[in-house]
């Protein structure tokens, strides 16, 4: 079964902290994605990345940064976290190919984050 | 301009009643792809359906079907005797020609026993 893997369901972080989120695909996807996800805000598009040490700013990339060295693997970085960046974080992959890219995209199941 | 809109912000029923989940799109591309996804309270977003600007056919999947329908930029999705498993929030999404979709803010809907 494929497969996005978020490294953790939970997190605590206190402000200030360098926090890494980290996301692993095994479907040999292209295109890697990290959304938030807000009550009434819907998802928001911080990074994406189509491919090894590619990345695109999405929608609202300030105070974010993101890592690809493996095609694999996709990182947000929160370089000193804050209050206002507690949020569910999601990570997505999807084909790249041209003739691919409307597949739509594997999501993983999140990483809630709270920043105290 | 591309968008997604999804007016209803939430719908509650009983269960067994047939609910429909609106979505309106915009976009000049001529061929474009259309999605619906769940996202129940574990949090994790479920595909449940593409569709091609190309292909205007309902599609019927046991209790869900969609209803695709170019002349009002619409791709409404029904749920036929709803069950408390359905559950969720729903979001419609629209592709764009940069690996990117186009979301709607999603319809949180309830089903009550």
């Amino acid at each position: 079964d494929v497969k996005v893997t978020q490294s953790s369901r939970y997190l605590v972080k206190r402000t200030g902290e360098k926090v890494f989120l980290e996301c692993v695909q095994d479907m040999d996807h292209e295109n890697m994605f990290w959304y938030r996800q807000d009550p009434g805000l819907g998802l928001r598009l911080i990074y994406f990345s189509y491919d090894v040490k590619m990345k695109e700013k999405g929608d609202i990339p300030e105070g974010y940064s993101v890592s690809r060295e493996k095609k694999e693997r996709f990182s947000l970085i929160l370089e000193s976290a804050s209050t206002n960046q507690t949020s569910m974080y999601l990570c997505a992959s999807s084909p790249g190919t041209p003739h691919h890219y409307n597949y739509g995209y594997t999501f993983g199941s999140g990483t809630r984050l709270t920043v105290v | 301009a591309q968008k997604v809109t999804q007016a209803q912000t939430e719908i509650s029923v009983v269960e067994k009643e047939d609910v429909t989940l609106d979505c309106v799109y915009e976009t000049r591309d001529t061929t474009y792809y259309l999605f619906w996804y769940k996202q129940p309270p574990s949090g994790e977003l479920v595909f449940l359906i593409r569709r091609n600007s190309f292909d205007e056919q309902n599609e019927i999947s046991g209790r869900y079907s969609w209803n695709f329908q170019k002349s009002t930029s619409s791709f409404n999705f029904t749920i036929t005797a709803s069950q408390v498993v359905d559950s969720a929030v729903y979001f419609c999404a629209l592709s764009s020609s940069n690996y990117q979709l186009i979301w709607g803010a999603g319809t949180k809907l309830i089903i009550k026993p």
